[in-house]
């Protein structure tokens, strides 16, 4: 089985403050990895994946991931926040090793960035 | 804008009353999907359709019933609803079902 979790409901952070989002899995094979964002009333949209290779991925919006095989994370990253970057995020997995060939999600963190 | 259109973007219905949440995709894309998303629960896969033929039932009670005429559409019909079935509907896309997935604005269902 593949889940995925995302321990905080809400992290909040100044403007021009690096941010943390953070998030854990649990696959029996290799993981598929995704980072998605929800602006209001909108749908989610991609952020940034990683499969193989270097452990640190870089997305949109100056967004990055890195990949912790040991301790199962992939934390979501940006060096400088913006208030605009206020939203929902959303960790996602998929087991490489069998299974669904679909991503489970977590529930979503939701980035409040203070000016 | 995803390539992705749901209507309506907003619903309220009764417990009585048959609706349909319509999504069409405009990508080329061949497997479509519907996800309920509630307030502080992970996103809550529900069906999922690969060049038209469902693949995924993820044990959605029968008060909803998907329809894929073409890989274009995506259909979920609504009947006998009750008040947790509350919650935004997202339709998603994808190229193959392994890829990322690209999402609609979603349907704000009410059930009163």
């Amino acid at each position: 089985a593949q889940s995925v979790a995302q321990p905080e409901d809400q992290v909040n952070v100044a403007e021009g403050n690096p941010l943390t989002v953070k998030c854990t899995y649990s696959v029996s094979g290799n993981p598929y990895l995704f980072w998605y964002v929800q602006y209001p009333n909108r749908g989610l949209q991609f952020l940034l994946k990683y499969i193989t290779g270097d452990n640190l991925v870089k997305g949109s919006y100056g967004f990055e991931a890195e990949f912790n095989k040991s301790q199962t994370s992939f934390h979501l990253k940006k060096p400088s926040a913006l208030v605009s970057d206020s939203a929902l995020y959303f960790c996602a997995v998929r087991d490489m090793g069998g299974g669904s060939y679909i991503p489970t999600f977590g529930r979503g963190t939701s980035l409040i960035v203070h000016p | 804008e995803t390539g992705v259109t749901q209507t309506p973007r907003h619903l309220v219905m009764g417990m009585t009353n048959k609706k349909s949440l319509k999504c069409e995709q405009h990508l080329g894309h061949n497997a479509m999907y519907w996800y309920k998303q509630s307030a502080k629960k992970p996103l809550e896969l529900m069906f999922v359709y690969n060049f038209k033929e469902q693949t995924e039932n993820n044990s959605v009670p029968s008060r909803f019933s998907p329809e894929c005429p073409n890989s274009s559409h995506l259909f979920l019909h609504l009947h006998t609803l009750q008040p947790e079935d509350s919650a935004l509907y997202l339709c998603a896309s994808s190229q193959e079902t392994s890829e990322k997935l690209f999402f609609g604005s979603g349907t704000q269902l009410s059930v009163l």
